[in-house]
């Protein structure tokens, strides 16, 4: 079975700091993952995603995530934050090459940056 | 990205009433949509995957009867929530899988805005 883990409920971040939430999945084969930011009362707006190739992945918004095999994490991070940068992220995860395996979610980490 | 598109956004219902969301892929063909619940906080729990022209395929405790979906086209995909009870009031997303590269499940998936139902 495929898991991911978000271990912060909530970050707060103070406008201009770099911010990092944190994800680690666990999948029985090679990984496909994802970071999705969603607004209030909105839907999944996709930021980026890590198939293969260069660890550090760069995504919408100024957002990057670098992946981590060994660890088995997959951090977002951001050099700035922005007021606007708060909300709710998702990290998820599928199967590459399992063709009937579903995306798989964390728990959310609620992103708050203050002025 | 590809766009997919959700209505209605908001709908308040009477307790025992059946209501029904829509969603479409507007710019591309999908042959595989899914159904998300999410409750307030927390994070979004799949219900069912949308197959078209087949039959969905429920997660483990969805009720079938309750929650009806289908996928009469490439591009729609129907949510119907039959006989609402305030119970079944949250937020419902569905997402569309775009067609990956042959052999690998690259299809990214997109979602659409979301509709919130609230029963009364």
């Amino acid at each position: 079975a495929q898991s991911v883990a978000q271990p912060e409920d909530q970050v707060n971040v103070a406008e201009g700091n770099p911010l990092t939430v944190k994800c680690t999945y666990s999948v029985s084969g090679n990984p496909y993952l994802f970071w999705y930011v969603q607004y209030p009362n909105r839907g999944l707006q996709f930021l980026l995603k890590y198939i293969t190739g260069d660890n550090l992945v760069k995504g919408s918004y100024g957002f990057e995530a670098e992946f981590n095999k060994s660890q088995t994490s997959f951090h977002l991070k951001k050099p700035s934050a922005l007021v606007s940068d708060s909300a709710l992220y998702f990290c998820a995860v599928r199967d590459l090459y399992n063709a009937g395996n579903m995306l798989t979610f964390g728990g959310g980490t609620r992103l708050m940056v203050k002025p | 990205g590809a766009v997919v598109s959700q209505h209605p956004s908001w709908v308040i219902c009477k307790s025992g009433t059946s209501v029904k969301i829509e969603c479409r892929s507007l710019d591309f063909q999908a042959t595989t949509m899914f159904w998300y619940r999410q409750f307030p906080k927390q994070s979004l729990m799949l219900m069912a995957t949308s197959n078209e022209g087949s039959k969905a395929t429920y997660e483990q405790g969805v009720e079938k009867d309750k929650f009806l979906i289908n996928h009469a086209s490439l591009t729609l995909s129907t949510l119907t929530v039959t006989s609402a009870h305030p119970e079944d009031s949250s937020f419902y997303i569905c997402s569309a899988r775009v067609p990956g590269l042959a052999g690998l499940n690259t299809g990214e998936l997109f979602f659409g805005e979301g509709s919130r139902l609230t029963v009364l």
